[in-house]
């Protein structure tokens, strides 16, 4: 079963608001990963982190891989309509890989 | 091809028949994994190939489940006896190498009524 916790399950924000979501484990994973999944679709990679204290940007999205290595946060910043959908946090040790249960994030204009 | 294959999107079928799921990586990934998704979850990882071999098998939850990867690139997930609680979203991911990146397939949707 899954081993992350993530958290909110659910958002709910107007266009422009910026959002925060994160993720936490009772193990520790040596990259952590963003993903954000539309409905039909796979898991689209958004960001991967590989060292503990990092933090990384991809246009409006920055992630950080937390110290203890056993948590990680996402940011988004001025979101836009096009946000909507379900993003997950997975963690990853070698070949392993484990997923939160996702945050819904909707949009409205 | 660009990117990770599966076919085919959507399956249904019937309590007990058997089903075969396929999943055609990335080129040059050595690495190919297979994933369940049921509904307002994330994926949960079954079974793990480098190459030609199983390197880990460990999610797969019993023994109507079933991969091969015999040339070590298209993969086929097979389920015999279908149960109704099979019904999920089967990913399938491709990766670089043990450890890297895995980019996604977007799924096949499977029905057991």
């Amino acid at each position: 079963g899954q081993q992350l916790n993530q958290s909110p399950q659910s958002m709910f924000i107007q266009e422009g608001e910026d959002v925060s979501m994160n993720c936490t484990s009772s193990s520790i994973f040596n990259t952590w990963l963003w993903y954000k999944q539309d409905p039909g679709e796979g898991p689209v990679l958004l960001i991967a982190l590989y060292k503990a204290g990092e933090l990384t940007s991809n246009g409006r999205l920055t992630a950080q891989f937390g110290i203890t290595r056993k948590d990680s946060f996402l940011n988004i910043s001025a979101s836009i309509p096009s946000d909507v959908g379900i993003y997950f946090c997975a963690g990853q040790r070698g070949n392993d890989m484990r997923f939160g249960a996702g945050t819904r994030l909707t949009v409205k204009p | 091809g660009a990117g990770v294959s599966q076919t085919p999107s959507n399956k249904v079928t019937e309590k007990g028949k058997y089903v075969e799921l396929r999943c055609d990586p990335i080129s040059g990934h050595t690495a190919l994994y297979w994933y369940r998704q049921s509904l307002g979850q994330g994926p949960e990882f079954l079974i793990y190939f480098q190459g030609t071999g199983a390197a880990d098998d460990s999610g797969l939850p019993n023994d109507r489940f079933f991969a091969v990867r015999p040339e070590g690139s298209v993969s086929t997930l097979k389920i015999q006896r279908t149960e109704r609680g099979d019904s999920a979203v089967y990913l399938c991911a491709s990766s670089f190498g043990r450890g890297g990146d895995q980019y996604f397939g977007a799924g096949t949707r499977l029905s057991v009524l």
